[in-house]
């Protein structure tokens, strides 16, 4: 079974700082793996996926994230954070059948201090 | 408008009470799912459906029931609701060819 490790469950960086957020995965098999933001009050948004394509994957709002065969690891990063891109972000995995589904880790809170 | 849709948005209720959360896509996928949201536990799946004829338990299906009325709809049921079933609920959609989701809103669920 697919299963998503997210160490910790809150980060705190100072704007302007590198934001990284780690996300580990197991599975038997190269997976697709997923980051989502939830702003407050809002519904989950796709951030970026990784599909077995290019090994670093760009986002939206200056995120990325690299795909490691090797580390079972799938972190996020963003080399300067803005206030607002504070808000809870999960990442998720899903095998590549076709009938496959998400598993999400338990989500990591960002906080962002002036 | 919104792609996925959920009413309520936010729902107060007490023990034992029935009720019955809803879901409506216009993104024309053929795949539906709802999750539950706790602090500290992220998303569990409770039942999705991979068509109209389709219905298959999650994580954490106990306690609740879904009915698939058309490709666009999906509800979810709690039947005799309980306090533990307090929660932030998200219907998500997606298409067979892709495993991205695309997730409503959420509704806020207290049972008192």
């Amino acid at each position: 079974a697919q299963s998503v490790t997210q160490l910790g469950s809150h980060v705190s960086v100072s704007e302007g700082a590198l934001v990284l957020l780690r996300c580990n995965y197991s599975s038997s098999v190269p997976p697709y793996l997923f980051w989502y933001v939830q702003y407050p009050n809002q519904g989950l948004q796709l951030l970026l996926k990784y599909t077995s394509a290019a090994t670093l994957v760009k986002g939206i709002n200056g995120f990325e994230a690299e795909f490691k065969k090797s580390e079972t690891s799938f972190h996020l990063t963003k080399p300067s954070a803005h206030m607002s891109d504070a808000a809870e972000y999960f990442c998720a995995v899903s095998d590549t059948g076709a009938n496959s589904k998400l598993t999400f880790g338990k989500g990591i809170t960002l906080s962002v201090r002036p | 408008d919104a792609d996925v849709t959920q009413t309520p948005r936010n729902r107060i209720t007490k023990t034992g009470k029935r009720i019955m959360l809803e879901c409506s896509q216009t993104k024309g996928h053929d795949r539906m799912y709802w999750y539950r949201q706790d602090p500290g536990l992220g998303l569990r799946l409770i039942y999705y459906s991979f068509d109209v004829k389709d219905i298959n338990k999650g994580e954490i299906s106990d306690g609740y029931s879904v009915s698939r009325q058309a490709q666009a709809k999906f509800s979810l049921s709690l039947e005799s609701a309980i306090p533990n079933q307090t929660a932030l609920y998200f219907c998500a959609t997606s298409d067979w060819r892709d495993h991205e989701q695309f997730f409503g809103p959420g509704t806020r669920l207290t049972v008192l």
